[in-house]
């Protein structure tokens, strides 16, 4: 069964300092692997998505995630956080024909000024 | 492009009811959407996939009496929540599949 594990339930960072966020799964297959966000009250917004290819992918707001096979990870970078960036983060697995993902549990990401 | 709508967006109801939640995609084609649940602070649980012109597929544990989902056409999914009591009261999302899966804004649903 496929599983994605987000450690970080909660991430405080200043405005303009790096970030990453974490993001393990567990998938039988090559997997597609997705970063969405959430403000509160909102749907999800994709961030970027990896399906094949280059392992680092560029995403929409400057973010950016690496596919390490070996580690099972996607973890999600930006460089310089702005207070709008302030929400919650979902990575997400999924493959095959039925395009059903798992979600994990999120990450809640502050950002003090 | 790929914006998917949901209506309404917001409803309270007295329990007993029923209430029909509208999911569009507004911009795409969509043979496949995805119908969530999500409780606060939680992640989302996927409730249902809906495939046009055909019956919905509910995840273990899901009443398809309950939750019925229709999928009339290739840009619209309805999920009514049937005879609803407090305990349905949610936030629920929907998706639509085009290379991913592009969410609508979610509809919050209070049941008195």
């Amino acid at each position: 069964a496929q599983s994605v594990t987000q450690p970080d339930i909660h991430i405080t960072v200043s405005e303009g300092a790096s970030l990453e966020l974490r993001c393990n799964y567990s998938y039988g297959a090559t997997p597609y692997l997705f970063w969405y966000v959430q403000s509160p009250g909102q749907g999800l917004q994709l961030l970027l998505k990896y399906l094949s290819g280059d392992t680092r992918v560029q995403g929409i707001k400057g973010f950016e995630a690496e596919f390490k096979r070996s580690q099972s990870s996607f973890n999600l970078r930006k460089p310089s956080v702005h207070w709008s960036d302030a929400a919650e983060y979902f990575c997400a697995v999924g493959g095959g024909s039925n395009y059903k993902l798992t979600f994990g549990k999120g990450t809640l990401l502050t950002v003090n000024p | 492009g790929a914006v998917v709508s949901q209506h309404p967006s917001r409803v309270i109801c007295k329990s007993g009811t029923s209430v029909k939640i509208e999911c569009r995609s507004l911009d795409f084609q969509a043979t496949t959407m995805f119908w969530y649940r999500q409780f606060p602070k939680q992640s989302l649980m996927l409730m249902a996939t809906s495939n046009e012109g055909s019956k919905a597929t509910y995840e273990q544990g899901v009443e398809k009496d309950k939750f019925l989902i229709n999928h009339a056409s290739l840009t619209l999914s309805t999920l009514t929540v049937t005879s609803a009591h407090p305990e349905d009261s949610s936030f629920y999302i929907c998706s639509a599949y085009q290379d991913s899966q592009y969410f609508g804004p979610g509809t919050r649903l209070l049941v008195l």
